[in-house]
């Protein structure tokens, strides 16, 4: 079973400044199983990214989404006062068919 | 308006039974493998249950397995969650979501709680 690590747990930004997300697989995965949601306090995950790199339909451009392997990065180049949230990575597999990352926190500082 | 609506939550004791159900609106939910997901309180996301397209194969996680059975009835555009033997850990929020790789479009959730 891979186990998914995010980091850092929590991360304080300002509105502007760059967040850099990281999503680390215990052991290599296919790309085009990772996908990355958002998380507002009392509602749904949104998917923000899928196959790693794709921003869903109604994401803005300032999301973007890399890596291979076993490394994951999400990046919001500029933060909007409304990207302060949960993010969490997630990969597709057999067993368990959905795994998460514990998630990080983004808020403002 | 895309929506998935699910229902059928609320206070369960331990041992008992409930069944969730989660309707589609505005998209044919037979084109799509779709999902239950649910997440206690303060914590994060946990894969539950998953049916594909046609209904053939189901697949459930091992916290899950032997209790919980995910059905569809495609005709009614609707997915369904019987959960029976609950447990206090099954206390959380509930949601179902369309995908078979990830989840591109959830419900908003309905809060199931396991308690004496």
């Amino acid at each position: 079973e891979v186990v998914l690590t995010q980091s850092p747990g929590s991360l304080s930004l300002s509105p502007g400044e760059r967040a850099t997300l990281s999503c680390r697989a215990s052991q290599s995965v296919v790309s085009s199983y990772l996908a990355w949601y958002q998380q507002k306090p009392g509602q749904a995950p949104r998917l923000v990214i899928s196959g790693a790199s794709t921003r869903a339909s109604g994401i803005p451009d300032r999301f973007s989404g890399s890596g291979s392997g076993t490394d994951f990065t999400l990046t919001i180049s500029r933060l909007e006062p409304e990207d302060f949230a949960v993010y969490y990575c997630q990969l597709y597999g057999h067993s368990p068919r959905f795994t998460f990352g514990p998630g990080t926190k983004v808020d403002a500082k | 308006e895309m929506q998935l609506v699910e229902s059928g939550g609320g206070l369960v004791k331990p041992g008992g039974s409930l069944r969730l159900s989660c309707a589609a609106s505005t998209f044919t939910l037979s084109a799509y493998d779709m999902n239950w997901f649910r997440q206690a309180p303060g914590k994060g996301l946990e894969w539950v249950s998953s049916i594909v397209s046609g209904g053939a194969f189901m697949y459930h996680a091992e916290s899950v397995q032997g209790r919980f059975t995910i059905s569809r009835d495609n005709a009614k555009n609707s997915l369904f969650l019987q959960m029976d033997s609950l447990r206090v850990e099954d206390t959380a929020v509930y949601y179902c979501a369309r995908g078979r790789i990830f989840g591109d479009f959830w419900g908003q959730g309905i809060l199931v709680t396991v308690s004496s």
